[in-house]
């Protein structure tokens, strides 16, 4: 399996919505990425999860608040988010972090708020 | 922070070469990637070079790496219409490999 799936594909909610994405590998993968992508532009990093333990928030809002249950899973809990959240959210996973080998992408969800 | 910048449009006819620039800042990168987008999907790894190398060849991917100028481009030989895509150069932040700084991307619009 050389894939990260990313569940759903898109989402609607509402602002005052509690809503879950969901990312899972079986690569063997130690490092898992939250990235955020709005439209014509690249991908922003949002969290870094090395070996289960979160490595890196940039300075995200509380409303997404990230999970890494176990080595092949990551979750991104999302609550009382605003429209400007509308985006594509894109999970990717690293054989460690520093292996300089690159990411492996899931397919993204889309989410839009009303 | 790691600049790295990217023409945003190319458009080439079907069966030329087209060649992808990109340039950074950080000159103590290692690695440094180059990554496709189509339509409505998440990002594909399609190559990377170590920085130690200028060339790197993948059967129609050339990547060409220029450190003095902090110059990376990406050719792609034979361009057909399914390389239709964006494509990201990307680059370590220094100090690490924990963040990757994203180029701002160039639209390859394929004309058949």
């Amino acid at each position: 399996d050389t894939e990260v799936t990313q569940t759903p594909k898109h989402l609607v909610m509402g602002m005052t919505n509690k809503k879950s994405l969901k990312c899972e590998q079986h690569m063997g993968h130690r490092a898992m990425y939250w990235y955020k992508q709005k439209a014509k532009k690249p991908p922003e990093l949002m969290f870094v999860y090395s070996y289960e333990k979160l490595s890196i928030n940039e300075s995200v809002p509380s409303r997404f608040s990230p999970e890494c249950p176990n080595s092949s899973l990551l979750n991104l809990h999302l609550h009382a988010l605003q429209p400007e959240d509308s985006a594509l959210y894109l999970c990717a996973s690293s054989h460690t972090v520093g292996q300089g080998l690159g990411y492996t992408f899931g397919s993204g969800t889309r989410l839009t708020v009303v | 922070g790691e600049d790295v910048e990217q023409s945003l449009f190319l458009s080439v006819r079907e069966g030329d070469s087209s060649v992808i620039n990109c340039t950074y800042t950080d000159s103590s990168s290692t690695y440094l990637y180059w990554y496709k987008q189509e339509p409505g999907a998440g990002l594909q790894l399609l190559t990377y070079i170590f920085s130690n190398m200028d060339m790197k060849q993948d059967q129609r991917l050339t990547v060409l790496l220029n450190k003095k100028d902090k110059h990376l481009s990406l050719r792609i030989a034979d361009t057909q219409t399914g390389d239709s895509a964006i494509y990201f150069c990307a680059v370590p932040n220094s100090g690490g490999y924990q963040k990757v700084t994203f180029g701002t991307g160039t639209k390859l619009q394929v004309i058949p």
